[in-house]
């Protein structure tokens, strides 16, 4: 079985802030995908990035960065200097080889303060 | 555009009256699946579909049904709904159930069982 641990259950910065996202992650796969979706305040789930389980490297996108380390089974997200439209429920999930389901943490919803 | 449809998007009905939410993606994915979002739980899949006419129970597919006799649609049918199938509900779809392929996501339905 595969499951997914999103500890943070809500966080509030205030704007310009750097904030992390812990996701936790259990699967027997060696082979695995992790991704992270975005629900912002309007409702929609919305694909931030992939990662699989054989490409440790770290990623960058803008504001955004993603820290995988498979000896802690986690896959952290990072958001610099936070802005408003940032605020939104983050979901991290993950996919083994052998599976044709994704499974979803809980979320975490981040609220940035002006 | 490309993108996943789903109808209504808004329900309110009785318990024990047959409803069907329509999914219809324009993106010719062989994946589909349908997710239910509830606050502190995270999204759980209900049902997916490999192709068409495969399909397969989710986490938690009591009280569901589906079909997929065209490849582009994917109904989720709720036979006699009751309270608790009040939720949000998700349509996803992605070109493979292959576990590498990030899943698109339809609007949302929100759904009220009274």
């Amino acid at each position: 079985a595969q499951k997914v641990t999103q500890a943070q259950t809500e966080i509030s910065v205030v704007e310009k802030e750097d904030v992390t996202l812990d996701c936790v992650y259990e699967t027997r796969d060696t082979t695995y995908y992790l991704f992270w979706y975005k629900q912002p305040p309007s409702g929609e789930l919305v694909f931030l990035i992939r990662r699989n389980s054989f490409d440790e490297q770290n990623e960058i996108s803008g504001r955004y960065s993603w820290n995988f380390q498979k000896s802690t089974s986690s896959f952290n997200f990072t958001i610099t200097a936070s802005q408003v439209v940032d605020s939104a429920v983050y979901f991290c999930a993950l996919s083994g080889a052998g599976s044709y389901q994704l499974t979803f943490g809980k979320g975490t919803k981040l609220s940035v303060i002006p | 555009e490309a993108q996943v449809t789903q109808n209504p998007r808004y329900l309110i009905t009785v318990t024990g009256k047959k409803l069907t939410v329509t999914c219809s993606q324009n993106m010719n994915h062989e994946y589909m699946s349908w997710y239910r979002q509830d606050p502190g739980l995270g999204l759980r899949q209900i049902y997916y579909s490999m192709n068409v006419e495969v399909t397969d129970k989710g986490d938690v597919p009591e009280g569901y049904k589906v079909s997929r006799k065209e490849k582009r649609n994917f109904p989720l049918i709720l036979e006699s709904p009751s309270p608790n199938q009040t939720s949000l509900y998700f349509c996803a779809s992605s070109y493979s159930g292959a576990p590498n392929y990030e899943q698109y996501f339809g609007p949302g339905t929100r759904l009220t069982v009274t």
